[in-house]
């Protein structure tokens, strides 16, 4: 178990809809990230929270954000959903701002029919 | 070119046999080497992580980077039937705040 929680663990929507992935970092991490695995691409490299703040961006849609609240937990919207959007999502996190090692969660399994 | 280039497999061994699985990469840049574990519709684990050339050992695992050819290998010996997973190279820009993963290399261990 690697300390960072994600949920839900399953989600099925029709395309069109919008969705909410929600994460919670290990204890005491600061960053968040967030990947999209697809058969076809990989584990690609999504968005990059600090502390609250936005650090990096990698191949992000326009039609998805993230945020980071506070608390330190992070939440990825994905919307107007299209059949490609289907993938797991993960999340990681790291005490710092990117040298440091990440620990991924278990993901959530994304499927849009 | 990807930046990182990684053999998908599968790779399927014998109980015991030595494993080596590699990666490419292009950009010079890179800084940090990371070698994660996937079992299937599981999150990623770190297995290793180096930041230098030569070899780095830890177990049954041992990680070697050469940054003058821009390769990475990852060595498992004896090799167990809970080795079989995704292995995934993961390479730290620093500059880029990000890491880059290779596709993963499947690997399956025969009894």
């Amino acid at each position: 178990d690697s300390g960072v929680t994600q949920t839900p663990k399953h989600l099925i929507t029709a395309t069109g809809q919008r969705v909410t992935l929600r994460c919670s970092p290990r204890s005491g991490d600061l960053s968040v990230y967030w990947y999209q695995q697809s058969l076809d691409q990989g584990l690609q490299f999504l968005i990059h929270y600090y502390n609250g703040e936005e650090r990096a961006k990698g191949n992000i849609l326009e039609r998805f954000s993230a945020q980071q609240f506070p608390d330190l937990h992070s939440e990825l919207n994905l919307s107007s959903l299209e059949l490609g959007d289907s993938a797991l999502y993960f999340c990681a996190s790291s005490g710092g701002t990117g040298r440091e090692t990440q620990y991924f969660g278990p993901g959530t399994r994304l499927l849009v029919l | 070119q990807k930046e990182v280039e990684q053999d998908p497999g599968p790779l399927s061994v014998p109980e015991g046999a030595i494993v080596s699985l590699n990666c490419t990469y292009s950009n010079s840049a890179f800084q940090y080497f990371m070698w994660y574990r996937q079992y299937s519709r599981k999150g990623p684990e770190l297995l290793m992580y180096t930041y230098s050339s030569g070899n780095k050992e830890d177990g049954r695992f041992t990680a070697q980077v050469d940054k003058s050819s821009k390769y990475i290998s990852l060595f498992i010996r004896d090799s167990q039937p809970s080795d079989s997973a995704t292995y995934l190279c993961a390479i730290y820009e620093g500059g880029g705040n990000k890491l880059t993963f290779g596709t993963g290399t499947q690997l399956k261990v025969e009894l």
